[in-house]
């Protein structure tokens, strides 16, 4: 597609839940990103995808959290049994190796009650 | 890990003046990226640049990759150019980004 596309723009769900995060990279971006961001604060690592594999989870916060990355192409964020610190905007970035910057989607916003 | 300092933290602007910001990181890298978040959360990349100096319209950006610093400028600021500037470094697998700088301009 012409962006990075992120779904659905907000969530809300009670704590104990799972919940499904979902991004549509640019076609033909090969490496995937997913960071999270809190309120007022920077950017989180999360986890990278090159093709459907990732060298890179150091930065799940827990085993709660998991993504797949199916075709080269969508990836699945995957929150299980969610808890109110999980509340942030969820965002998801692709890029094609070496040379070319992120371009991030418009986020998923999170919101654990 | 990779540490980024942005600076100043906070920047206060009239229309139409210019400003520097500032980017030190700890190790060598072969990935900088400028990103401005506009108000509405928005990110939108300004430059890929791990090395040499850019030019965009009125933004620009020098790397000093042997000094571990970056710098973007902007000339004759705009209130759309409000929100937050963050720069990003890393090597080909992720990036670490800094915790920003606010800018707010005033018309």
């Amino acid at each position: 597609g012409a962006g990075v596309s992120q779904s659905p723009s907000n969530k809300v769900t009670e704590k104990g839940k799972d919940v499904e995060l979902r991004c549509d990279p640019i076609s033909g971006h090969t490496a995937l990103y997913w960071y999270r961001q809190s309120l007022g604060q920077g950017l989180e690592f999360l986890i990278y995808f090159q093709g459907n594999s990732a060298p890179d989870k150091s930065g799940l916060p827990s085993d709660r959290f998991s993504a797949e990355r199916t075709g080269g192409s969508v990836s699945t964020l995957t929150i299980q049994r969610t808890q109110q610190e999980d509340s942030a905007v969820y965002l998801c970035a692709s890029s094609l190796p070496p040379n070319y910057g992120y371009t991030f989607g418009s986020g998923t916003r999170l919101t654990v009650v | 890990g990779i540490q980024v300092e942005q600076s100043p933290p906070d920047l206060i602007l009239q229309e139409g003046a210019n400003s520097t910001l500032r980017c030190n990181f700890s190790d060598s890298v072969n990935n900088l990226q400028w990103f401005h978040q506009n108000p509405w959360g928005q990110l939108i990349n300004l430059f890929y640049i791990p090395s040499g100096t850019k030019q965009n319209g009125r933004l620009s950006a020098t790397t000093v990759a042997t000094e571990r610093y970056s710098l973007l400028y902007i000339s004759s600021s705009q209130t759309t150019d409000s929100g937050v500037y963050f720069c990003a470094v890393g090597n080909t697998d992720k990036l670490i980004f800094g915790t920003g700088t606010r800018l707010q301009v005033f018309p």
